[in-house]
Order: structure tokens, then C-alpha cells, then sequence
């Protein structure tokens, strides 16, 4: 039963400290996601990739966020500096793709970031 | 772009009964509807979903109905059980995207 990983589940950090988050997509998926959950903003998209391209980051913010695809099976995540209100939950999903004739995401177990 | 509303956002219902929660879409152009159920503390799953070229679509006792007209569609769960209890979540994605725009949730409770 495949599926997407995250590394590391939990991170506490300090105000201004670089994070790194890291996914592992399902192997064969070509669209990978970044999602944010906060309470009060529910499931937010950051950005996402197809065949490890970056397709549209526009709802992360530029100044402190930043999200590459390395290679097919890893996808990051970085926050410097890093602040409180950047404390959620950071989801990666994974899908097929419409290339595959599908739109399915499937998610990872997330990281929860706690800036003090 | 894209905007998807969902209600209620709690519902709570005695085992047995059924529970329904539906959801509104801004894009006419949206074409995939997915619906996800996350428990605490763990991932959202997908559970169910429908293409806009079909009007309903049934998986045991859940169903997702779609109407393309008035742009909504809904999530029924028939013979709710206490392990139903969670958080929903709705979606709608441009198929050529692959974006998917959430809804704000709708916590289920099932009680005994």
C-alpha cells in the first residue's frame, strides 16, 4: 500500500530559525502538492509541481517561503526565517496526474511546525 | 478564482441516521469534485469523488451527488456509525490544473 511520506512529523523551532520539510512522493506520481492547515484557514495550497516543475506558487508567501523538487522522489519545503504564525500543520499530497487521466491527491501524514 | 463554501460547518447525528453535507462552487468551469475525511490528527483521505459528467456516484453507504446547473454538490453517508465521526472536507479542481480549493470543513459527530 503505497504512500507519501514526511519528514519530520513534529518540528519546534525558534522565531528566525531556518525549516526544512521534506515528502516523498507516491513513486509514479507526477503532480506534487504543499498544503497548509491552520485552524482558522482550513487547507490551504502553497504550491505545486508537475514532473517536478513548479506550476503555481502563488499562494505562498515569496519573502520567507521556497519549494523545489530536487528529484521525482523528494519534494522540500523551506521556511527562513521562520516565524509564530507560521506554526500549522504542512501537508504534501501526490497524485497521477491529468497526464495519467487522473486528479487524485493522495496526502502524506504531515509535519507539525511550532514556531516559538 | 475558485471559491468553494461548505455546511454546516458541525452536524451531529444518532448512529443509524443519515448526514449530509453540501457544498457550493464559485468556477463553472470546475470539473473534479473530491470529498476527504480527516480524523485527529491524521491525514485528510480521500473518500469519494465525482467528475462533472456525472450526476451521482455511490460507494457502500456514502454517495456524492452533483448538480452542474446550480454548481453544487453534496455527501451523504447513510447508516452513520461512531467511526464516521470526523472532519469532511470538500473540494473542486480545473481538471487542467490540478489544483484542488478546499472547503472550511464540517465536523461530523455520531453519537452512540
Amino acid at each position: 500500500d503505497a504512500r507519501v511520506t514526511q519528514t519530520p512529523r513534529h518540528k519546534v523551532t525558534e522565531m528566525g530559525q531556518e525549516v526544512t520539510m521534506r515528502c516523498q512522493p507516491i513513486l509514479g506520481h507526477n503532480t506534487v502538492f504543499w498544503y497548509r492547515q491552520t485552524m482558522m484557514q482550513g487547507l490551504e495550497l502553497l504550491a505545486y509541481f508537475r514532473n517536478r516543475a513548479p506550476l503555481d506558487d502563488s499562494g505562498m508567501p515569496k519573502d520567507r517561503f521556497s519549494a523545489e523538487m530536487p528529484d521525482a522522489t523528494l519534494a522540500t519545503l523551506k521556511i527562513q526565517p521562520s516565524e509564530p504564525r507560521d506554526s500549522a500543520v504542512y501537508f504534501c499530497a501526490s497524485g497521477p496526474g491529468p497526464g495519467q487521466g487522473s486528479y487524485e491527491q493522495y496526502f502524506g501524514p504531515g509535519t507539525r511546525l511550532t514556531v516559538t | 478564482g475558485e471559491n468553494v463554501e461548505q455546511h454546516p460547518s458541525t452536524l451531529s447525528v444518532q448512529e443509524g441516521d443519515s448526514a449530509v453535507i453540501k457544498c457550493t462552487y464559485s468556477d463553472s468551469a470546475s470539473n473534479y469534485f473530491p470529498w476527504y475525511k480527516q480524523e485527529l490528527g491524521k491525514r485528510p483521505q480521500l473518500i469519494i469523488d465525482i467528475r462533472s459528467n456525472v450526476g451521482e456516484k455511490k460507494d457502500q453507504r456514502i454517495a456524492v451527488t452533483l448538480n452542474k446547473t446550480a454548481k453544487h454538490f453534496s455527501l451523504h453517508i447513510t447508516e452513520t456509525q461512531p467511526e464516521d465521526s470526523a472532519v469532511y472536507f470538500c473540494a473542486a479542481s480545473l481538471s487542467n490544473t490540478g489544483k484542488l480549493i478546499f472547503g472550511q470543513g464540517t465536523t461530523l459527530q455520531v453519537k452512540p
